[in-house]
């Protein structure tokens, strides 16, 4: 699996966007991008995937730079529920997800 | 659907005793995975099967831990006897998985956890 690179915290106030950024620069043609989040005590959630072009659901946008070598995890209006650590993660799908130590988020008011 | 559900959700024992997790998984999912998570080194993989086969278990700690997946809607991680080094949140999570190498993204999604204690 490729490596990423994530800052270890963030700070964001309440109702502003969150952007958090993802290092993968070894990524190879056929790996994913995913995003999960672990809200404290919970089990890991699933947010967003993209291989090649950007994407957008109800929970976040997922921006992908054309080399595909990093990408960037935007919540458009942040609240305090989306206090959680942010994990960036590449592979391919028939791979075990593995996760690294991630981004933790802090949702201030 | 309920989603992936794991019991035990908490587990005290002592050091010695057998300990059964169980996990049952979303239906229609053909892929089960088993985390550890701790404090110190974060989410692990320790074993994940596709169509109730093992496909890799090279993270499970050793020869005390043991998974069986009898059937597509139940799994088991043992631990015999465990040990307070052994204490953390274990997490079960399921997909479904294309038996194509070239096909579409793995979602997982994950169950709430059971957290050990061995005293």
């Amino acid at each position: 699996d490729a490596k990423t690179t994530q800052p270890p915290s963030m700070d964001c106030a309440e109702g502003r966007a969150a952007n958090l950024p993802c290092n993968h620069s070894t990524i190879s043609g056929n790996e994913y991008v995913y995003w999960y989040r672990q809200i404290h005590s919970q089990g890991p959630q699933y947010i967003i995937h993209g291989l090649k072009n950007n994407e957008t659901n109800e929970m976040a946008s997922l921006i992908i730079t054309e080399d595909r070598k990093s990408s960037t995890l935007i919540l458009p209006h942040a609240t305090l529920r989306d206090t959680a650590v942010y994990y960036c993660i590449v592979n391919t799908g028939f791979q075990k997800l593995v996760f690294g130590t991630g981004t933790r988020l802090l949702v201030s008011p | 659907d309920a989603g992936v559900i794991q019991s035990p959700r908490h587990e005290v024992t002592e050091m010695g005793q057998e300990v059964t997790l169980r996990c049952k998984p979303i239906s229609g999912h053909n892929s089960l995975f088993w985390y550890r998570q701790t404090m110190m080194r974060g989410l692990e993989l320790l074993i994940y099967f596709n169509n109730n086969v093992p496909i890799d278990d090279s993270g499970m700690p050793e020869d005390r831990f043991s998974a069986k997946m009898p059937n597509a809607s139940f799994s088991t991680l043992k631990i015999q006897p465990s040990e307070p080094r052994d204490s953390a949140v274990y997490f079960c999570a399921s997909s479904f998985l294309s038996g194509r190498k070239s096909s579409g993204a793995n979602v997982l999604t994950f169950g709430a956890g059971s957290r050990l204690t061995v005293l």
